[in-house]
This record gives C-alpha cells, sequence and structure tokens, in this order.
C-alpha cells in the first residue's frame, strides 16, 4: 500500500516570505515516483515537478525547490520570496508499481497543502 | 493542444437521476484515471484503466461505473446520483512507465452537485 502526508492543511504567509510544504510518503517498492501539482483558485491541476527513486539530486527552478530525502521518506517544497501568485493548494503525489502485473504506478496523492500569501 | 478534455465542466442533478462524464485525450496515452475531490481529502481514486476495454476499482468505486471501449476516452457514469456524489470530479491521462513520461495530465474538472 502507499501513502501520502502532507501534515500541514493551511499555511498563511505574509509576502517575500519563504515557506516549506512538507510532503512524507510510504511505499514497499524501490522503483517509485513523487509530484508535486499545483492547484489555484481556478482549479485546474498544474504539473510541477517528477522525481524518481533513484535521483535524489535535489532540484530548483526559480523560486522554486526541491528537497528529495529517501532517508526520511520525503519530498519537500519550498518557495522562496513567496508572492500573491503562488496562493493555492499544493499536492504531493506518489506512483509506485503497486502489485498489478507489469506496475500500474497510480498516482496516489496527499490531502494537499493550502498555502496563503498575503500582501 | 486538447490534451485531456472533460465534458461537461459542471452539472447539477436531481437525486436518482443517472448522467455520465466523458474523458478525451488526444496524447494516444494508455493509463487513465478519475479522481474525486472533496474539501480536506485531496483527490481519491474512483476507477482506473490500463488500457483500451480494461478497468479497475480505485479506492472509492462504489456508485460509479466507467467503460474504455476506444483508447482515447474513459466515460465515468453515475447510474443513480446522491448527495453524496456531490464533488469535482478530475480525469487523467499517463503514458505508460517509462521514466520520461510518468506524469499524470488533467482534465479541467467536472464540478458535479446533486440535490
Amino acid at each position: 500500500a502507499q501513502k501520502v502526508t502532507q501534515a500541514q492543511t493551511e499555511i498563511s504567509v505574509v509576502e517575500k516570505e519563504d515557506v516549506t510544504l512538507d510532503c512524507v510518503y510510504e511505499t514497499r517498492d524501490t522503483t517509485y515516483y513523487l509530484f508535486w501539482y499545483k492547484q489555484p483558485p481556478s482549479g485546474e491541476l498544474v504539473f510541477l515537478i517528477r522525481r524518481n527513486s533513484f535521483d535524489e539530486q535535489n532540484e530548483i527552478s526559480g523560486r522554486y525547490s526541491w528537497n528529495f530525502q529517501k532517508s526520511t521518506s520525503s519530498f519537500n517544497f519550498t518557495i522562496t520570496a513567496s508572492q500573491v501568485v503562488d496562493s493555492a493548494v499544493y499536492f504531493c503525489a506518489l506512483s509506485d508499481p503497486g502489485e498489478s502485473p507489469g506496475g500500474s504506478y497510480i498516482p496516489t496523492f496527499g490531502r494537499g497543502t493550502s498555502l496563503i500569501v498575503h500582501p | 493542444n486538447a490534451g485531456v478534455t472533460q465534458t461537461p465542466k459542471f452539472r447539477v442533478l436531481k437525486t436518482g437521476q443517472s448522467m455520465t462524464l466523458l474523458c478525451a485525450q488526444d496524447m494516444n496515452h494508455e493509463y487513465m484515471y478519475w479522481y474525486r475531490q472533496d474539501p480536506g481529502m485531496g483527490l481519491r481514486l474512483i476507477h482506473y484503466s490500463v488500457g483500451e476495454g480494461t478497468t479497475a476499482k480505485g479506492e472509492v468505486p462504489d456508485g460509479y461505473n466507467v467503460s474504455r471501449l476506444k483508447k482515447q476516452n474513459f466515460l465515468l457514469g453515475l447510474e443513480s446520483a446522491a448527495p453524496s456524489q456531490t464533488s469535482v470530479y478530475f480525469c487523467a491521462s499517463r503514458l505508460t512507465g517509462t521514466y520520461l513520461n510518468t506524469e499524470a495530465f488533467f482534465g479541467q474538472g467536472t464540478r458535479l452537485t446533486v440535490v
């Protein structure tokens, strides 16, 4: 069974603050993938990043950075110098082979963290 | 670039009515999924399909049926709608398991209200 925990239900910050969104996952497989998605108030789901289990290198994309640590089963997301446009619900997701022949890799989502950035 | 398209975007049903949500993708993806999103619950998998003609149950399948008669379409049916099925429904598709194509692409969502 796989599980994704996003313990922070809601985070409120003031613009220009740094903020980290936590994601902890559980899986029995050695090959798996992790994702972050953003859901702005308009409701669509926007893909942000994918990581596979063999690549623990951290990634930076502009103001966004991701810290993947297999030792703690965490894949945390940091926004530096937050902006009002960052206000959204952020979802962490995990997909692994599961028990289906050939691997189902069904994405399982955490419950999301609502980020509110105040001007 | 259409990607994943869901029809309709909004719908209000009366309890007991039936309806079908259509998901169409033009990316030749093998895998397709139906999720529902409820406040504080994240996205929960209803049913999924690993290819044309195949379907399987997800985490919350009760009250829903699906069909995948064509590779590009994945239909979600509600035979007798209940207020508990009020939710936002998302369809997603994904190319089969190679590293560079494992993220899911989502439709824009369907907001369904059952009164």
